[in-house]
């Protein structure tokens, strides 16, 4: 199975300041054939389903602001959120999508500071 | 409009089993795999398996082999999951959620466009 991992587990940023969430996945999820990143970003609020943000590891999904931008290749990849507003403070999560079985990291909590 | 309406919440006893559904609308039904996804009070989500409307064919997670099954009516545009031989570590909020891509006709690597609200199943004695 591929591991995702992300950091930090949890960060606090300013309103208007920059927030950035790192994941790594244990294997490449790179494939060469079509040089696609299997990623994808996901938001979740309290209470509330995932809801997709970016795939193809920076592939920003309609309607989306964005504020939200996602970078990164073969096993180390981050998601920025440029400009913290409010209604970002959310659980975020990786996902690969190259591999069977489908697999998220562990999440990263972002708060207001 | 596009949506996933899913079932309510449930409760069981360890040993019984749960079917739960996802009625997909505003979207053609059989051009997306359907996943399962379930994630646990507290903890990140963990995929259990897709099936493919279309065709009915499935793909499930090793670690619900032989414990679950998914099925789909395509008359009525709906999705099923049945997990069997419940344990308390079951208990976790059950989402359905859509393939984001067209897929080939055994295999959807994709990332997951469209969700419902998702269906507490709480096993406790």
């Amino acid at each position: 199975d591929i591991v995702m991992t992300q950091s930090p587990d949890s960060l606090a940023v300013s309103l208007g300041e920059r927030a950035t969430i790192n994941c790594k996945s244990s294997q490449s999820v790179l494939y060469s054939s079509n040089n696609k990143n299997y990623l994808a970003w996901y938001q979740q609020k309290p209470g509330q389903p995932p809801k997709l943000l970016i795939y193809w590891a920076s592939t920003r999904e309609s309607g989306v602001p964005d504020r939200f931008s996602g970078s990164g290749s073969g096993t180390d990849f981050t998601l920025t959120i440029s400009s913290l507003q409010a209604e970002d403070v959310a659980v975020y999560y990786c996902h690969q999508y190259y591999n069977i079985p489908l697999t998220f990291g562990p999440g990263t909590k972002v708060d207001i500071k | 409009q596009v949506q996933l309406v899913q079932s309510g919440a449930e409760v069981r006893k360890p040993g019984a089993s749960v079917k739960v559904s996802c009625k997909a609308s505003g979207y053609t039904f059989t051009g997306y795999f359907i996943n399962w996804v379930r994630q646990a009070p507290g903890q990140g989500p963990e995929w259990m398996g897709w099936i493919n409307p279309n065709s009915g064919g499935t793909n499930y997670a090793q670690n619900f082999q032989g414990r679950v099954t998914m099925t789909r009516d395509t008359s009525i545009t709906t999705a099923y999951m049945e997990l069997s031989s419940l344990r308390s570590d079951d208990t976790a909020v059950y989402y359905c959620a859509k393939s984001g891509r067209d897929c080939s006709n055994t295999n959807c690597y994709s990332y997951f466009d469209l969700w419902g609200r998702g269906t507490l199943v709480t096993v406790s004695s």
